[in-house]
């Protein structure tokens, strides 16, 4: 049974850089059954893709904020990470981090979900 | 990328009723439609992958369906547990959501 768990600032200033780390246990990230990927949700709204790593390190962004992620994979640590930059408020949201099986490509595994909120 | 229709918005419905959600695709998916279902404050929980297929403890009231680019989330007889938002998710697109909420 895995287990997602998300970390980093619960605060960002805007056009700085927001950066987490998602932290899997209960298995490696070093498995050809998933993509990892990160999913947004702006209070009160509804649920965004950013972007999904593969563990070999291959990306995939949403096109709408490709020009600002970046998400990586450290599979000594069996942690995968998203940044985000030139944040405004408008990337206010909890930010969740999943498990994609490549199979049918739904998400199983979620983190509970950390808000960061954007602001001076 | 896929353009996902989801509908209604939102519904009221009591105890008991027999609901569904419907998801509209913009082309052809060939299946990979899944639907989850999130209560406030938690992550949204998978219920049906790849159209029809029941996530492993998921109750056997929700049942998943197809015809042509329009999937259907029914779930047969409510439970007072099940009032909460429903997303479809085909790859990278989530529809809008369904609040379902207590008539």
């Amino acid at each position: 049974q895995l287990q997602l768990q998300e970390s980093g600032p619960g605060l960002v200033k805007p056009s700085e850089t927001l950066s987490l780390t998602c932290s899997v246990s209960g298995g490696s990230i070093s498995t050809n059954n998933y993509y990892w990927v990160w999913i947004r949700q702006p209070p009160g709204k509804g649920l965004e893709w950013i972007g999904n790593i593969y563990y070999a390190g291959s990306t995939y962004y949403n096109s709408s904020l490709e020009s600002r992620v970046t998400i990586s994979v450290d599979t000594s640590k069996n942690h995968f990470s998203l940044k985000l930059s030139s944040v405004t408020a408008a990337d206010t949201a909890v930010y969740f981090c999943a498990s994609e099986q490549l199979d049918w490509y739904f998400f199983d595994y979620w983190g509970q979900g950390t808000l960061v909120t954007v602001s001076s | 990328d896929i353009q996902m229709t989801q509908s209604p918005y939102s519904l009221s419905a009591s105890v008991g009723d027999r609901v569904t959600i419907t998801c509209r695709a913009g082309q052809s998916i060939s299946g990979y439609l899944n639907w989850y279902q999130q209560k406030p404050g938690t992550a949204p929980k998978l219920l049906i992958y790849g159209t029809s297929s029941l996530q492993s403890g998921v109750p056997s009231r929700f049942s998943g369906s197809e015809s042509g680019t329009d999937f259907t989330l029914t779930i047969s007889s409510l439970q007072p547990e099940d009032f909460a938002t429903y997303y479809c998710q085909q790859r990278e697109t989530f529809g809008q959501g369904t609040k379902l909420e207590i008539k």
